[in-house]
């Protein structure tokens, strides 16, 4: 089992839709998690940050975080074309000097004009 | 402009042709990062830096090689690269104080190993 799942798509949504993604985990040791877009050619930018469970808004985009589930989640509200890419989520221990990253394969996302 | 560089963009070698690929990021970040993403499989980290001289292995390091002889670069050696290294690569950085876990990314740089 991957310890970081995240379901591939694509997930295609017409403009102004509410989208959301997710991604489930196994290592109850994560207590950062990071959602990056990645457009095609490019690479990954960060999106959005929280550290252990609550949720975080950052305008038309919302984290979530529910540790007790395992189970993280990015809406993003009133979605644009040019938010078509892919949506990768991503964890982190960050403890005893670890700086490793676990990373979500990515969910393909396009919105339609 | 703050960024991350990367060179070559572009890479096609031959099986045992031994190869590096540079990273430089111009923000004065401590932690450097390898990463390689293939279809499936997503981003995956290689090796990773939180200084000058100190590094780290990631989760696939396997026929990976790296140093951090100066803050700024953090160059990926191939020794003997094998086609099942064909990927995309990324290079990131990130500052290690605060809260502050934005890691930068760099282009990419596609290697074809035949």
């Amino acid at each position: 089992q991957k310890e970081v799942e995240q379901d591939p798509g694509p997930l295609s949504v017409p403009e102004g839709a509410i989208v959301s993604l997710n991604c489930t985990y196994s290592n109850s040791a994560f207590q950062y998690f990071m959602w990056y877009r990645q457009y095609s050619r490019k690479g990954p930018e960060l999106l959005m940050y929280t550290y252990s469970s609550g949720n975080k808004e950052d305008g038309r985009f919302t984290a979530q975080v529910d540790k007790s589930s395992k189970y993280i989640s990015l809406f993003i509200r009133d979605s644009q074309p040019s938010d078509s890419a892919t949506y990768l989520c991503a964890m982190s221990e960050r403890s005893s000097g670890t700086y490793k990253y676990i990373f979500g394969t990515g969910t393909r996302l396009k919105v339609l004009a | 402009e703050a960024q991350v560089t990367q060179n070559p963009r572009y890479l096609i070698t031959v099986t045992g042709k031994k190869l590096t690929v540079t990273c430089s990021q111009n923000m004065n970040h401590e932690y450097m990062s390898w990463y390689r993403q293939d279809p499936g499989l997503g981003l995956r980290q290689i090796y990773y830096s939180m200084n000058v001289e100190v590094t780290d292995k990631g989760d696939v390091p396997e026929g990976y090689k790296v140093s951090r002889k100066e803050k700024r670069n953090f160059p990926l050696i191939l020794e003997s690269p094998s086609p099942n290294q064909t990927s995309l690569y990324f290079c990131a950085s990130s500052s290690r104080t605060g809260y502050n876990y934005e890691q930068y990314f760099g282009p990419g740089t596609r290697l074809t190993v035949t």
